[in-house]
């Protein structure tokens, strides 16, 4: 069964730095693209970035909002995905879902229970 | 920049069929996803490839890509189906949502 467990979630001042992990289990981790989607409360699905497998370059892909602040990255030794999160804003404040994705369709499968981050002073 | 764009809202009576739209400039060139979320849930893939539903998802969701519209077609709604929907497709190496459809069962 695949489950992705997402934690690090936080209260944080604007300004500041968080790191999200996710915890992937029951597929081959290695050959999986991975995916964060966030969710501003009360708002739809916003697409972070995704990151391919090392065998197709290991490379990632990011939304424009968040592209030069935020750097998705991968441990595959460890089955982790992350999220590192700099000069985070208010507009940042999101429910954060891990997910995988097809690498073939571009399909986001699976997805976690989501990491609650709140940028506020 | 691309956008997708879905109805804020669709109702359904229970037993009907509930339709979902969702539309983009030569959408139908592109593999569109559907996701169902109810509240407080993560969301769930429901339909992928335009009209492949994964393992576990009812048969009476379905889904099409042509032209400019993808639609998602739910046959013999239930009130379990009651949740939002969101589209999905990738334009070059961006993944975009639609801003989803929030489908009513009464």
């Amino acid at each position: 069964e695949v489950q992705l467990v997402e934690s690090g979630g936080a209260l944080v001042q604007p300004g500041r730095s968080l790191r999200l992990s996710c915890a992937a289990s029951g597929f081959t981790f290695s050959s999986a693209w991975m995916n964060w989607v966030r969710q501003a409360p009360g708002k739809g699905l916003e697409w972070v970035g995704r990151i391919r497998s090392k065998t197709d370059g290991g490379t990632a892909d990011y939304g424009a909002p968040v592209k030069g602040r935020f750097t998705i990255s991968r441990d595959d030794s460890k089955n982790m995905l992350y999220l590192q999160m700099n000069s985070l804003k208010s507009e940042d404040t999101a429910v954060y879902y891990c997910t995988t994705l097809d690498s073939d369709y571009g399909s986001l499968d699976y997805w976690g229970q989501g990491t609650l981050v709140t940028v506020s002073s | 920049s691309y956008e997708l764009t879905q109805p804020p809202s669709v109702s359904v009576s229970p037993g009907q069929t509930a339709t979902i739209t969702c539309s983009g400039d030569e959408l139908g060139d592109k593999y569109a996803c559907w996701f169902q979320q109810k509240p407080g849930q993560s969301p769930v893939l429901v339909i992928h490839q335009n009209g492949n539903r994964p393992s576990g998802i009812p048969e009476r969701f379905s889904g099409s890509n042509s032209g400019n519209t993808a639609t998602l077609t739910i046959s013999g709604t239930q009130p379990m189906d009651e949740a939002n929907y969101y589209c999905q497709a990738w334009d070059r190496s961006t993944a975009i949502f639609g801003g989803g459809t929030k489908l009513t069962v009464l």
